[in-house]
């Protein structure tokens, strides 16, 4: 089983449309949660960042954490072309040297047409 | 402000071969991890390097290699390289008083082609 589970998609919505990316995960060690945007060519960019269960918004984003399920979840309103990327969730890992990696899920691709 | 810089943009390289890669982190940032991102997947993680010391190595081949200089910025050398090894390389730098797994700001890669 894969530490972060992530549905790859690809997933095409209308302008206007409410999108819900999700993941799991199996590791009750994660601590921070965060979804990050990745357009075409570029590295990813940091879009939410959350340490405890419950919602925090922030415009059109809602990020979700349920640790009771291992479950995240993004919610984008009113979805804009300009939304059109891949969305990555990933988790932050203390090793056991005390150095921090992200595990990152596979990647959502998100179209959103005009 | 210049984000994280990385470079070469593109490479190909022939299996066999060594290759360099060099990043460099937003001024202040003392902190450089590597991620290797494969077409279709999530970046994996490679190493972390803070205050020029390797502070944290993911599962990847001893034939993945990578330092940090006095002014923090960083090299990832690969040897024999794989048809595998074809990806892109992500460098991401990090300010050391951020919170834990916030403040990472990645560069745009090296897209690396093995043939």
């Amino acid at each position: 089983q894969k530490e972060v589970e992530q549905d790859p998609g690809p997933l095409s919505v209308p302008e206007g449309a409410i999108v819900s990316l999700n993941c799991t995960y199996s590791n009750s060690a994660f601590q921070y949660f965060m979804w990050y945007r990745q357009y075409s060519r570029k590295g990813p960019e940091l879009l939410m960042y959350t340490y405890s269960s419950g919602n925090k918004e922030d415009g059109r984003f809602t990020a979700q954490v349920d640790k009771s399920s291992k479950y995240i979840s993004l919610f984008i309103r009113d979805s804009q072309p300009s939304d059109s990327a891949t969305y990555l969730c990933a988790m932050s890992l203390i090793t056991q040297g005390g150095s921090e990696k992200l595990v990152f899920g596979k990647g959502t691709k998100l179209t959103v047409n005009p | 402000d210049a984000g994280v810089t990385q470079s070469p943009t593109h490479l190909i390289k022939t299996r066999g071969q060594q290759v360099t890669l060099r990043c460099s982190p937003i001024s202040g940032h003392k902190s450089v991890s590597w991620y290797q991102q494969v077409l279709g997947q999530g970046p994996q993680f490679i190493f972390q390097y803070y205050e020029k010391e390797e502070r944290g190595r993911g599962n990847f081949p001893d034939r993945f290699s990578a330092r940090q200089f006095p002014n923090y910025s960083s090299e990832l050398n690969v040897n024999a390289l794989l048809l595998g090894d074809s990806a892109l390389y992500l460098c991401a730098s990090r300010h050391s008083g951020t919170a834990k797994g916030y403040g990472y700001t990645f560069g745009s890669g090296t897209r690396l082609t093995v043939v």
